[in-house]
């Protein structure tokens, strides 16, 4: 069956290091992956967007790549702040048509140390 | 502020009653998505509205419903209701199906 794995439950660094999240899958073939955020009984925040046919994406201290080889995709935050403490969700589409839905991660929590 | 409201913000009710959970798309957006997320499942998609009409069912019960109106605002009814589905309810709007999904703040649905 499909499945999204995102490899820990939390994650712990230190304030200015770089954070590194993953986000594995099987069964899939997914057209485009997606990354989000979500506070604790907030919404999930969309961060960044990236097709199969894309190997990396950035957006200022953010970068996501896409190896469908690998079948992974790995979320960076560069010079992490406190402020970036949250849980961050990974999410796939097959983008098959009009029947498009996105399948999520469970998400990893993220905290940064001061 | 994402642009999508969600009304209720709680709602506690008891087992075998129904609900009613009421969304409001982003101006513009045609696209409706709902989600229900507990601690043990994660989100997980119910079902998307395009433009009035069903496009894309997920891991939706029977027990539950959703419509699209005319005005695009979507509500989701929940019937018989069990204390598992005790969760945080989601929706969400998107311009087209290929973009960023913007989340609502939710509706907390306890279930006593």
């Amino acid at each position: 069956s499909q499945k999204i794995e995102q490899n820990s439950e939390a994650l712990n660094i230190q304030e200015g290091k770089t954070a590194t999240l993953t986000c594995n899958y099987t069964n899939y073939s997914p057209a485009y992956l997606q990354w989000y955020r979500q506070d604790p009984g907030r919404g999930p925040v969309f961060l960044l967007l990236i097709r199969e046919n894309e190997k990396e994406k950035r957006k200022e201290r953010l970068k996501v790549t896409f190896d469908t080889t690998l079948k992974q995709s790995l979320f960076h935050i560069t010079a992490s702040q406190p402020a970036d403490s949250a849980t961050y969700l990974c999410a796939l589409d097959k983008g098959t048509g009009a029947n498009s839905k996105l399948t999520f991660g469970k998400g990893i929590t993220l905290s940064v140390r001061p | 502020d994402s642009g999508v409201t969600q009304t209720p913000k709680h709602l506690i009710t008891a087992t075998g009653q129904r609900v009613t959970l009421r969304c409001s798309p982003r101006s513009g957006d045609l696209s409706v998505y709902w989600y229900q997320q507990s601690l043990d499942q994660g989100l997980q998609f119910l079902i998307q509205y395009y433009n009035g009409e069903e496009r894309a069912k997920g891991n939706i019960l029977e027990r539950f419903s959703a419509q699209q109106f005319p005005d695009l605002h979507s509500e989701l009814n929940l019937s018989s209701l069990e204390l598992g589905d005790s969760a945080l309810y989601f929706c969400a709007s998107s311009a087209d199906r290929n973009n960023e999904q913007f989340f609502g703040p939710g509706t907390r649905l306890t279930v006593l």
